[in-house]
């Protein structure tokens, strides 16, 4: 079981909006940045959100995150079948003083 | 470009041990912390451990303290995982990645290398 929770799947329709949840604690999400990666069938993860909201070069706006409290969300616009992939969160954990990941969620554009 | 190559994964068996070496390039490896994330077959994302740009600061996880030792040889460009009393669920690819753990931007990834432990 992870320490942050994520929604197993979510589904939308091409060029539909979709949210992706993470739910965490003081001790994680709570005090510390949240990252988001986006993993393609059968490769490496990627990074998509660092430091709650903000985007790498290269990372089209369609991506958003934002953060409250203890929980993150992920936010994605104008979904393409491209963007079908295992999505998660990710941040420090100051208690266990240990990285912590969600159990990611699994895209599938409709 | 930037690029993490990683290396030394394959089959052993319980109670073995493995060296795996993850080789960067295209940037100034000694500025930046590092990182071993791990993902066991049809699982998520695990975090390993971390190693600060001068190995002053080291974190493992407590799946695998006191059984793994991260290292890394800033002449040489690279970062080490030395794995010892391997078990059966330290099976996984292995990805070593660039970026602070405290900010858990880890951006790039390597390819990965494929542990298994098995009799």
């Amino acid at each position: 079981q992870s320490v942050l929770t994520q929604p197993p799947s979510v589904s939308a329709a091409p060029g539909q909006k979709v949210t992706i949840s993470c739910s965490g604690s003081s001790s994680n999400i709570g005090n510390n940045y949240v990252s988001w990666y986006q993993q393609l069938p059968g490769t490496a993860p990627k990074l998509l959100i660092y430091e709650n909201n903000k985007r790498p070069s290269g990372i089209p706006d369609r991506f958003s995150g934002s953060k409250s409290g203890t929980s993150a969300t992920l936010g994605i616009t104008g979904l393409q079948t491209g963007d079908e992939a295992d999505y998660y969160c990710g941040t420090w954990d100051s208690s266990l003083s240990g990285g912590v990941f969600g159990g990611g969620t699994k895209l599938t554009v409709l | 470009e930037v690029q993490l190559v990683e290396s030394g994964g394959g089959l052993v068996k319980p109670g073995g041990s493995l060296r795996l070496s993850c080789a960067a390039s295209g940037f100034t490896f000694s500025s930046y912390s590092m990182n071993w994330v791990r993902q066991a077959p049809g699982k998520g994302l695990e975090w390993v451990s971390s190693i600060s740009s001068s190995s002053s600061y080291i974190y493992y996880a407590d799946s695998v303290k006191g059984r793994f030792t991260i290292s890394r040889d800033n002449a040489k460009n690279s970062l080490y995982l030395q794995m010892n009393s391997l078990r059966a669920e330290d099976t996984a690819v292995y990805y070593c990645a660039r970026g602070s753990w405290y900010s858990f931007r880890f951006d790039p990834w390597g390819q990965g290398t494929l542990v298994t432990v098995s009799s």
